[in-house]
């Protein structure tokens, strides 16, 4: 499973409070993903990271930012959380070209 | 941009009985994946196709890409309750980016 853990797993905020999600690998992989997972959508792309400073945008991004300082840790923040940003987070590792693992996922719940 | 489409959007079978979901893309496709997703789950990888009219398979799971590259079908045969789940066909989009199609999701019933 590549070693991948995401926290929290679950989270409860308000609306309007900044929110920092954090995703942690193991096993070295230069690409790294967050997504976020909505019945009816699948899986959209919020921000991606191909190297350690290296990140762009996916489908997504508004409202979001991250950044990635070493190669294991990629951290997704929501700058003022808003209760359309109420999802299921993923986070996933690998090249685009080749097998891709996920963590466990985020609940992020917005009130 | 590319965009992968899926249908359908959601499937009831009886247990025992075959069924396909379908993946096409609106460009040619370097690389296609399939995965499945246990509900409040992450996701589990099943299979990778690369080359025009490749087959893999797995279990009772088999996936082709067709020749031209646009499109992908997941077989199931003779369902079970344990196929359950939503499966979701992935490709590189371009740029370094993963994208995904919006999911199937699977029921069985005993």
């Amino acid at each position: 499973d590549a070693g991948i853990t995401q926290s929290p797993r679950h989270k409860v905020t308000e609306t309007g409070t900044p929110v920092t999600l954090r995703c942690h690998q193991t096993e070295n992989h230069r690409y790294m993903y967050w997504y976020r997972q909505d019945p009816g959508h699948g899986l959209r792309l919020i921000h991606y990271s191909y190297g350690v400073k290296d990140t762009d945008k996916g489908e997504v991004s508004d409202g979001y930012s991250v950044s990635r300082s070493k190669t294991e840790d990629f951290l997704l923040t929501l700058e003022s959380a808003t209760s359309s940003q109420t999802s299921v987070y993923f986070c996933a590792v690998g090249s685009p070209y080749n097998e891709q693992f996920f963590g466990p996922g985020t609940r992020l719940t917005v009130l | 941009s590319q965009e992968l489409e899926q249908s359908p959007q959601s499937l009831i079978v009886q247990e025992g009985k075959n069924l396909t979901i379908n993946c096409t893309s609106s460009k040619t496709l370097y690389g296609l994946y399939w995965y499945k997703q246990k509900y409040g789950e992450g996701l589990i990888f099943l299979m990778m196709l690369q080359k025009g009219g490749e087959e893999k398979s797995h279990e009772k799971i088999t996936a082709k890409l067709d020749e031209k590259k646009q499109q992908s079908s997941l077989h199931i045969t003779a369902s079970q309750p344990s196929h359950a789940g939503i499966y979701l066909c992935g490709a590189a989009g371009g740029g370094g980016k993963l994208i995904f199609g919006q999911g199937t999701e699977l029921s069985v019933k005993p």
